[in-house]
Order: C-alpha cells, then sequence, then structure tokens
C-alpha cells in the first residue's frame, strides 16, 4: 500500500498571507489528523478529521482550519500567517483508533 | 488534558549496547501508547505500540514496557546499530482522542 503522501513538501510564504496543504490517507485509512512540530513545541496536535467531520481538535487560534473530503484526502488551511507559524506540518493516518501513520511533511517557512 | 513526559532528551550508546527511554503519563484514562522513530527530514514512523491491557510487548531488537499503576512506560533497544540513530517520540491516547506527545529523545548510536 502507498503511504501517507503531502504536498506540497515545501513552501515559503509572506507573513498575511494563507496557505493550502494537501494530505492523502493510507488507502482504506478514514481518520485524518493533523499535528505542528516545531524544535520548541515538539509535536503538537492540530485537529482530526473523520469520515469528512471534525472529530477532535487541539488548542489553535481559528486561523488554523481544515476540512476532509468523501474520498478521505484532508487539506488545512492557515490565514494570515505569523512568523511563528513557520513549522513542518505533519499529517497522519488511521485506520481504527490506534495505530497512526504519519506522511514527510510540508515544511513552511514564513518570512 | 494528558500529560507526557519524556526522559532523558538525548542519548548516546555504544554500538552493540542497550538504550532504555523512558515516558509518563498522567491521565489513567489512557490505554494505547506508541512509540515513534523520526529520522532526518522524514516524518515520524509508528515501530511498535502497546495497549493498557498488556504489560509487555516485543519485535526482535526492540521492547516497550508498560507499568499503568506508576503510569509509566519505556522503550528497550537492545544491539544497538548506528541506523537506529534518530528522534524517538512516545504518546499516550484513549481511542477515539488526540494522541500526546512527549518531547522526543535523540538517540545516537556511536560505531
Amino acid at each position: 500500500k502507498a503511504g501517507v503522501t503531502q504536498t506540497p513538501r515545501y513552501l515559503i510564504k509572506t507573513r498575511g498571507q494563507q496557505v493550502t496543504l494537501s494530505c492523502s490517507p493510507i488507502s482504506g485509512h478514514r481518520s485524518v489528523s493533523w499535528y505542528q512540530q516545531t524544535p520548541g513545541q515538539g509535536l503538537q496536535f492540530l485537529f482530526e478529521y473523520f469520515s469528512e467531520t471534525q472529530r477532535n481538535k487541539g488548542n489553535f487560534p481559528g486561523r488554523f482550519s481544515g476540512r476532509q473530503f468523501s474520498n478521505s484526502r484532508s487539506e488545512m488551511n492557515v490565514s494570515t500567517l505569523e512568523l511563528g507559524d513557520s513549522a513542518l506540518y505533519l499529517c497522519a493516518s488511521s485506520f481504527s483508533s490506534y495505530e497512526q501513520y504519519f506522511g514527510p511533511g510540508t515544511r513552511l517557512t514564513v518570512t | 488534558g494528558e500529560n507526557v513526559e519524556q526522559h532523558p532528551s538525548t542519548l548516546s550508546v555504544q554500538e552493540g549496547d542497550s538504550a532504555v527511554i523512558k515516558c509518563t503519563y498522567s491521565d489513567s484514562a489512557s490505554n494505547y501508547f506508541p512509540w515513534y522513530k523520526q529520522e532526518l527530514g522524514k516524518g515520524p514512523q509508528l515501530i511498535i505500540d502497546i495497549r493498557s491491557n498488556v504489560g509487555e510487548k516485543k519485535d526482535q531488537r526492540i521492547a516497550v514496557t508498560l507499568n499503568k499503576t506508576a503510569k509509566h512506560f519505556s522503550l528497550h533497544i537492545t544491539e544497538t546499530q548506528p541506523e537506529d540513530s534518530a528522534v524517538y517520540f512516545c504518546a499516550a491516547s484513549m481511542a477515539g482522542n488526540q494522541f500526546y506527545f512527549g518531547t522526543g529523545t535523540s538517540l545516537t548510536v556511536i560505531p
């Protein structure tokens, strides 16, 4: 089976812009979770989608949003980018409520 | 919410020696404890996991132990090899809920 794919792999944006990241889960997986990884804060949970519904949400401002499509692919959007949003954004998919499999991530740099 | 602490933050071992990484969690309702290995430029890779109804699980050179009473779990790597060098993360979750990650352990195996 193909693994979790994320596009784009690298992105450079300017403060104030918005960005959309995409995640394609492993075939058959209906749950997609998003994480932000930074050297200072580690892996922080953003949100999880299951069958097109947001099931869990972390403590991030409303500028961070997501959605999931009927084919389980997911997108996350960050509006009004800030310098502190520079991070590796990771997507993980899961078939059950247990094992999560991560993609390679999207490296976002905000200048 | 759940709080996961991970120690040590860095660990250096000689090739062939064993490595042990420890995590503690705070929420007694957590029942799933995975371990991830992250190599430079890649997403975290699930290497082993354990559920709360089991005290120990082993997969070749890797083992995980869980002490529910003390709320701690550990990763044991025996006969370490240079390719084991990476950052290791522990996590805790309750089925259907978000994962809480430790802050990571950078393991270096010295040839």
